[in-house]
């Protein structure tokens, strides 16, 4: 069964410092990786995309690795503001014979940053 | 370019009533999907069209949930009768083959 394990399930930090959340899954045949925020009451809102032959992809602040080999995925956020307050969701995509793929979402993880 | 559009943003009803959602894809997204997301959890896929053709719709409870995509472009998310375990916010998104996926802000519903 794909699965997606992300951890820690909350996290709180200090403004300004950096933090680094966990993406492990068990979905095969991979297709890609995604790291979702989603704010409070919002919709979930696209960070990174990684396929298979990508380890590294960084979108501001926000970096995300993949180790295919071993299933994982990390987001690392650097000098983290306030507005970083939200829930971090792993989706990974298995390559599937449809136009987008069958999903699995991860339960995220909580960030909370405080002043 | 304008994202996925869903209404009503919030709703309250009492179990056993009816209740429907609905939304506006991305114009050109072929795809749309319709999510659970109970608070604490991810999303959980309701069911996927791909114009106005179900793709997928295993996690549907038919029993009381219905959906339909008419002229493949809006969509729209029925439950009869509700209930309480059915309060959740339910987003509704759009994906192409080359940008992926496109969330709507949700409609939180309460049954109580």
């Amino acid at each position: 069964k794909n699965q997606v394990e992300q951890s820690p399930q909350s996290l709180i930090i200090l403004e300004g410092k950096n933090c680094t959340l966990q993406c492990n899954y068990t979905v095969s045949p991979f297709s890609n990786l995604r790291w979702y925020k989603q704010d409070t009451g919002r919709g979930p809102v696209s960070l990174t995309i990684m396929t298979f032959s990508e380890n590294t992809k960084s979108n501001g602040r926000y970096t995300a690795t993949l180790d295919a080999d071993t299933k994982q995925s990390s987001l690392h956020i650097t000098a983290s503001q306030l507005s970083d307050s939200a829930s971090y969701i792993c989706v990974v995509s298995a390559n599937h014979n449809t136009n987008a793929g069958k999903s699995t979402f991860g339960d995220g993880t909580t960030l909370t940053v405080k002043p | 370019e304008a994202g996925v559009a869903q209404s009503p943003r919030y709703k309250i009803i009492e179990k056993r009533q009816s209740v429907a959602f609905w939304c506006n894809p991305i114009s050109g997204h072929a795809t749309l999907y319709w999510y659970q997301q109970i608070l604490g959890q991810g999303p959980k896929l309701l069911i996927q069209f791909q114009n106005n053709g179900v793709v997928d719709d295993s996690q549907l409870p038919k029993d009381r949930f219905s959906a339909e995509r008419l002229k493949g472009v809006d969509s729209t998310l029925k439950i009869q009768p509700a209930k309480l375990e059915d309060s959740a916010v339910y987003l509704c998104a759009s994906s192409h083959p080359n940008y992926g996926y496109t969330f709507g802000s949700g409609t939180r519903l309460t049954v109580v």
